[in-house]
Order: C-alpha cells, then structure tokens, then sequence
C-alpha cells in the first residue's frame, strides 16, 4: 500500500514560469510533510515542509499548499529556473515520528 | 549544510558475499541514522533506523539478519548485506540527524549502487 503517491513520473517547464508538483497521501494520521530535492549522484536534501495545522508554507520561491480534505499537497516554484531541474520528493510522517514515507519522487526539468 | 557521506559509491560483487556500505557524518554528531532502499521507478523505503550504541529497530519485512546494522560511533553506521543475492541489487541511501534536531533536518548521503550478479 503505498502511502503517499506521486503520480507525475516527470514534468517539464518553461524558464521563468511556474512549476507545480503534486502528492497525494492515504494515511490520515500524517501531520507533518516535507519535499526534497535530489540531483543525480546525490542524497536528497531538504527543501520545504508544512504542518498539518497550516494550509501553506512559503519560502522564497517555494510555496507549499496543502489540502487536507482531499490528502493532497501541491509544490509551486515560481519563477522556475533551470537550477531547479532535479527530482522531487514528497514525504510525509506522523506524530513526531522519525519515519518518512516517501513518494516515489517527480523528475522536473526545466528548459531554458 | 551538513555533510554525509557514503562509500562505496558503486559495488558490483558475486552472488553469495557480503557487501558492507558505510555511512558517515562528516561535520556533525548523528545520534541516529536511517537506511533506506530505493528499487527502479520505486519510492525510498525506510529499511531500519539506528542509534548510537543499539540496535537498529527494523522496518517489517526488512530481514535483521540479512541487512546488519552497526552504529558503534556517532558518526559512522555501517550496513552489512550478507550473502548477497540478485535481488538485493538496489539503491541504499543513508541519511543522519543530529541530537536534538527537527525532523525536516535529516541530511542524506549520496548513495550507494549494488549490483549482484
């Protein structure tokens, strides 16, 4: 049973547009949901993060939206540039948990 | 930010061997690493989570005596795939947290690729 679900395989942008990646979670007893970014030849590394108590989370070009009704998070990056070109992975965890469970991740390539 | 380092990077042995990965904390003091495993076109999975000076607890289906677990420092856990099969060929990463940390601030290596042939 795969918890939390990426559907998008890969995504492909425009420079200078936006970005939205999208995740969807089956385990309503998550709280706490984090993105991370991972470049080929490298770990992943951390790159945003909401809480169940809020419905969006922002930094800098990152905003993170999250709907609880429906078990869905969205990421936007705007504007997109070609440095964000990586795969992107949704996680999400429960109660303090140490545990992350993670999507299977969203390969964005953005085109100059 | 933080720095965590695996080695090898890349091993290819028989079937039947046991392949040893490590993984360090270069620049911080991780009371606990975790050890994921990541299939094609699979999301990663937590295999087992260890801390300094325990036993690792292991996530279902993860066999504790194939998959040994070694955290004997804070800065190096090692995971041991003993009697490697074909099937045990994957991607394992490791990712470290530092005492006291967030749960956002797990910092992850670059992984390992085995490939049993």
């Amino acid at each position: 049973d795969q918890q939390v679900k990426q559907n998008s395989p890969s995504l492909s942008v425009q420079e200078g547009r936006i970005s939205i990646l999208n995740c969807d979670y089956t385990n309503s007893m998550f709280d706490y949901f984090l993105w991370y970014k991972k470049y080929p030849a490298e770990g992943p590394t951390f790159l945003i993060s909401i809480s169940s108590i809020k419905d969006k989370n922002e930094d800098g070009r990152f905003t993170v939206f999250l709907n609880k009704s429906a078990k869905h998070l969205s990421l936007h990056i705007v504007p997109s540039q070609p440095g964000d070109s990586a795969v992107y992975f949704c996680a999400g965890t429960q109660g303090g948990s140490e545990k992350l469970v993670f999507g299977k991740g969203t390969k964005l390539t953005v085109n100059p | 930010g933080a720095v965590v380092s695996q080695h090898p990077s890349r091993v290819i042995c028989k079937s039947g061997t046991s392949v040893k990965i490590e993984c360090r904390s270069l620049d911080f003091q991780a009371t606990t690493m975790f050890w994921y495993r990541q299939f094609p076109k699979k999301s990663l999975m937590l295999m087992a989570t260890s801390n300094e000076g325990s036993k690792a607890t292991y996530e279902q289906g993860v066999e504790k005596d194939k998959f040994l677990i070694n955290h004997a420092s804070l800065t190096l856990s090692t995971l041991t795939v003993t009697s490697a099969h074909p099937e045990d060929s994957s991607f394992y990463i490791c990712s470290a947290r530092e005492a006291g940390a967030g749960q956002e601030t797990q910092y992850f290596g670059p992984g390992t690729r085995l490939l049993v042939l």
